[in-house]
């Protein structure tokens, strides 16, 4: 079983929509971070959110870290086919090994 | 600044063969991690090192999978023999130490046929 579970596993909008993705745990995290991954690259940080409770905006895209610290979700307002990626979330587990989801794959079509 | 530097970029070997991937992280990155990632799934988290000590391998097929950072720097990490499932892409990342944000490289694809 994941530590980190992501959903949803796929999701295709048009441009212009908005969207929500997220990432659920039973397991607390004293931080958690979202990476973006384009085919043939590795992951690229996006965001670190730490404190419960948390929202942290990047341009369009809303990333807020749920109050008890298990959870996170990312929001994409009016998407556009640039946005199109592998969305993974990852946070530290109890051994401070850093530990991914298994993403949420976006496609944003013109 | 650099960013982690991975080669090759592309590799293609038979089952049974050996293979050896290289990984040069940010300058003064003591935290050095290798990950599998199966097409379609998450990073796998296969070790971990701090400086040139191993910090966490558990998820490391040991029986197949070697991995050295000798100077606290470079590292590689090798398959022998490779198995058809072994075909992934192995990434390599660094941080600094205490710090969970890590920044990764593009990437070795490997295809075991």
């Amino acid at each position: 079983t994941q530590l980190l579970e992501q959903s949803p596993q796929f999701l295709s909008i048009q441009e212009g929509e908005n969207l929500t993705v997220y990432c659920n745990s039973s397991s607390v995290f004293s931080s958690l971070q979202w990476y973006r991954q384009e085919p043939g690259e590795g992951p690229v940080l996006l965001v670190t959110v730490v404190t419960g409770g948390e929202v942290k905006k990047l341009k369009r895209l809303t990333f807020q870290f749920g109050d008890a610290r298990k959870d996170s979700s990312l929001h994409i307002t009016a998407a556009q086919p640039g946005d199109t990626g592998l969305y993974l979330c990852a946070g530290e587990d109890n051994n401070n090994d850093m530990r991914f989801g298994a993403g949420t794959r976006l496609t944003v079509k013109p | 600044e650099a960013g982690v530097a991975q080669s090759p970029r592309y590799k293609i070997i038979e089952k049974r063969q050996s293979v050896a991937f290289w990984c040069n992280p940010i300058s003064g990155h003591a935290t050095l991690y290798w990950y599998q990632q199966i097409l379609g799934q998450g990073p796998k988290l296969l070790i971990q090192f701090q400086n040139n000590g191993v910090v966490d391998d558990s998820q490391l097929p040991k029986d197949r999978f070697s991995a050295e950072r000798l100077k606290g720097v470079d590292s590689t990490l090798k398959i022998q023999p490779a198995k058809l499932e072994d075909s992934a892409v192995y990434l390599c990342a660094s941080s600094l130490i205490g710090v969970p944000e890590a920044f990764f490289g593009q990437g070795t694809r490997l295809t075991v046929v």
